[in-house]
């Protein structure tokens, strides 16, 4: 079946523009997460969603990062006014959370250059 | 979350079996361990999941002793296309679902 969906695959962006980043997770998934990773870097977890349940926000690094899930499905990470420190690669990633410790589903990512 | 210790990176040559440890002195009883893998310009990729002594896939095994302490990943019979990074991860979903992924270790595997 079909993997987790992002879009963009690439971005570059002016500083102090907004962006937007989609993700679309595999049906039926219940669970969304947002990382970010630098080059070189490893996984910086940003935020959670499942089910219905209050998103777990602590690691988005600031105000001008929002997430949204809409439906229960596609998500979308807006980061506001962006500064050239954004640049990095948005990863996606959905889990059915049907064992002990969830198994997550990346996508490919969203290449973000901030100019 | 139970932090995680691996190597920063290992060296192999094609054929070789590769085994990366992982320590987590911190594992808490309902805690799973469990690791990915990342080639460049890829998102993780599931690799194994374990929770006590051995478990067998198509591309992996992994050892966990009885203390639970450290995991193993043995990668049997390594190619170039094995070069990529693994993640160990620890954690459950009854303690939330904040996952931490560490710096990984990179494998270069060498003809």
């Amino acid at each position: 079946g079909a993997g987790v969906s992002q879009s963009p695959s690439n971005k570059v962006t002016e500083k102090g523009k907004d962006v937007e980043l989609r993700c679309d997770p595999i049906s039926g998934h219940t669970a969304l997460y947002w990382y970010r990773q630098s080059l070189g870097q490893g996984l910086e977890f940003l935020i959670y969603f499942q089910g219905n349940s209050a998103p777990d926000k602590s690691g988005l690094p600031s105000d001008r990062f929002s997430a949204e899930r809409t439906g229960g499905s596609v998500s979308t990470l807006t980061i506001q006014r962006t500064q050239q420190e954004d640049s990095a690669v948005y990863l996606c990633a959905s889990s059915p959370m049907d064992r002990g410790q969830n198994i997550q589903y990346f996508g490919a990512g969203t290449r973000l250059s901030v100019l | 979350l139970a932090k995680t210790t691996q190597p920063i990176s290992m060296d192999s040559y094609e054929g070789q079996e590769v085994n990366i440890t992982c320590s987590h002195n911190n594992i808490a009883t309902n805690d799973y361990i469990t690791w990915y893998q990342q080639f460049p310009s890829q998102g993780p990729r599931f690799i194994i999941q374990g929770y006590k002594t051995k478990v067998t896939n198509e591309v992996a095994s992994l050892f966990i002793p009885a203390d639970r302490k450290s995991s193993t990943l043995s990668l049997p019979r390594v190619s170039l296309s094995d070069t990529a990074v693994y993640y160990c991860l620890v954690g459950n979903n009854t303690g939330g679902f904040k996952t931490i992924f560490g710096a990984g270790t990179r494998l270069f595997v060498k003809a």
